[in-house]
């Protein structure tokens, strides 16, 4: 079964520009997830998805970055204008359900804003 | 909301001893998982574990639920598991998310 795929791996950007990553679940997971991860720090949750709906979106600094998930699969996290504090590794996420499963990462998509 | 806590922060071992990582946690939980995250970012399920004991090889955990913590047991420490060790736990009335202690960085000496 393949996994949760993530892309691209790795992305420099100068601050004020803009990146989008993309994310394909493992295949039936309806529940998607967007983590950011700073260097030395736990994964803090950005956005959570149900099917195409979102659920949680409360860390999700709305004035710079955007995320859907137009058709219930695949997902884009979007940064513009960027800022040097942005630099980390986004980890896209996915589970069956909401609850009580088992919650899969990808391989993560690590952004350096210079 | 809801507090992760792992010990110790940081560990180093030689190759071949054991070890006990401890994650506690402030509520009660619905959903908890393990995972290394090894050194190229990615981070693997360990055990999904919100009460009760697993074992997966040389890899064990057990959670108590009513005293709030988890502990995860390495033996026979190979330089392959080195890497940071994170708990993540989540509440059905929080939408299932995942929050995430701190991680333990464990380094394994050959």
């Amino acid at each position: 079964e393949a996994g949760v795929a993530q892309s691209p791996r790795y992305k420099i950007i100068e601050k004020r520009q803009s990146v989008a990553f993309w994310c394909n679940p493992i295949s039936g997971h309806a529940t998607l997830y967007w983590y950011q991860q700073i260097l030395g720090q736990g994964p803090k949750l950005l956005i959570q998805f149900q099917n195409n709906g979102v659920v949680d979106d409360s860390q999700l600094p709305k004035d710079r970055f955007s995320a859907e998930r137009l058709k219930g699969v695949d997902s884009t996290l979007k940064i513009q204008p960027a800022k040097l504090e942005d630099s980390a590794v986004y980890l896209c996420a996915s589970s069956l359900q909401q609850l009580g499963n088992t919650i899969y990462f990808g391989e993560g998509s690590w952004l350096t804003v210079v | 909301g809801i507090q992760v806590e792992q010990s110790p922060p940081d560990l180093i071992l030689q190759e071949g001893a054991n070890s006990t990582l401890r994650c506690n946690f402030s509520d009660s939980v619905n959903n908890l998982q393990w995972f290394h995250q090894n050194p190229w970012g990615q981070l693997i399920n360990l055990f999904y574990i919100p009460s009760g004991t697993k074992q997966n090889g040389r890899l064990s955990a057990t959670t108590v639920a009513t005293e709030r913590y988890s502990l995860l047991y390495i033996s026979s420490s190979q330089t392959t598991d080195s890497g940071v060790y994170f708990c993540a736990v989540a509440l059905y009335n929080q939408g299932g998310k995942l929050i995430f202690g701190q991680g333990t960085e464990l380094s394994v000496k050959p």
